[in-house]
């Protein structure tokens, strides 16, 4: 059971845009920032987002972040074929005193 | 180019030991806190310990007592210990710099008799 909740599965078709939640709690989300990786596979995760809503270079502006209240998410838009992948949330927890995941949501290019 | 490069891995029966390396370069390890994560096959991602650059350290409560992060700083490496292994321990490990904004490309480790 992961501390951060995702949805398992989204699919959409080329062009169109796609949300991924990724729900937390007080001690993460609520209280530190919120990054968002995507894992092609056999691959190691890639950073897409870093501090909510900041994409490091070289990271297409087709992939945003957002922040409301203990919650994330992740936005595709123009969504292409390569996009299919599994994408995790990641935050620090201070109960826990480490890093915390989202289960992955993979996603599907219809 | 900043870079990580995981070694180590392999079969190694319950209750054995190994040691895993995550050799730097373009950055140094002990200016930084470093982490372990690691991703059980077909499963998300679990992150099992961080390596503060004032020394001090934390661990998953799963590895807690039987993992030992650690560095060497002359070698910029990183290095995770790990004793009493268990089939539940069987896991692609990666390293990552600080902020998780950098990854290795990790190596396997099989717990199995």
């Amino acid at each position: 059971q992961s501390v951060l909740t995702q949805p398992p599965s989204a699919s959409a078709t080329p062009g169109q845009r796609v949300t991924i939640s990724c729900s937390g709690s007080s001690s993460n989300i609520g209280s530190n920032t919120v990054n968002w990786y995507q894992q092609l596979p056999g691959t190691a995760p890639k950073l897409l987002i870093y501090s909510f809503t900041q994409r490091p270079s070289g990271v297409p502006d087709r992939f945003s972040g957002s922040k409301s209240g203990t919650s994330a998410s992740l936005a595709i838009s123009g969504l292409q074929s390569e996009d299919e992948a599994d994408y995790y949330c990641a935050s620090w927890d201070d109960r826990l005193n480490g890093w915390v995941f989202g289960g992955g949501t993979k996603l599907t290019v219809l | 180019e900043v870079q990580l490069v995981e070694s180590g891995g392999g079969l190694i029966q319950p209750g054995g030991s190994l040691r895993l390396s995550c050799a730097a370069s373009g950055f140094t390890v002990s200016s930084n806190y470093m982490n372990w994560v690691r991703q059980a096959p077909g499963k998300g991602l679990e992150w099992v310990s961080l390596l503060h650059s004032d020394g001090r350290t934390n661990y998953a409560d799963s590895v807690k007592g039987r993992f030992t992060i650690s560095r060497d700083n002359p070698k910029n490496t990183l290095y995770l210990q790990m004793n009493s292994l268990r089939a539940e321990d069987t896991a692609v490990y990666y390293c990552a710099r600080e902020g998780m904004d950098v990854w290795g490309q990790g190596t396997t480790v099989t717990v199995s008799s």
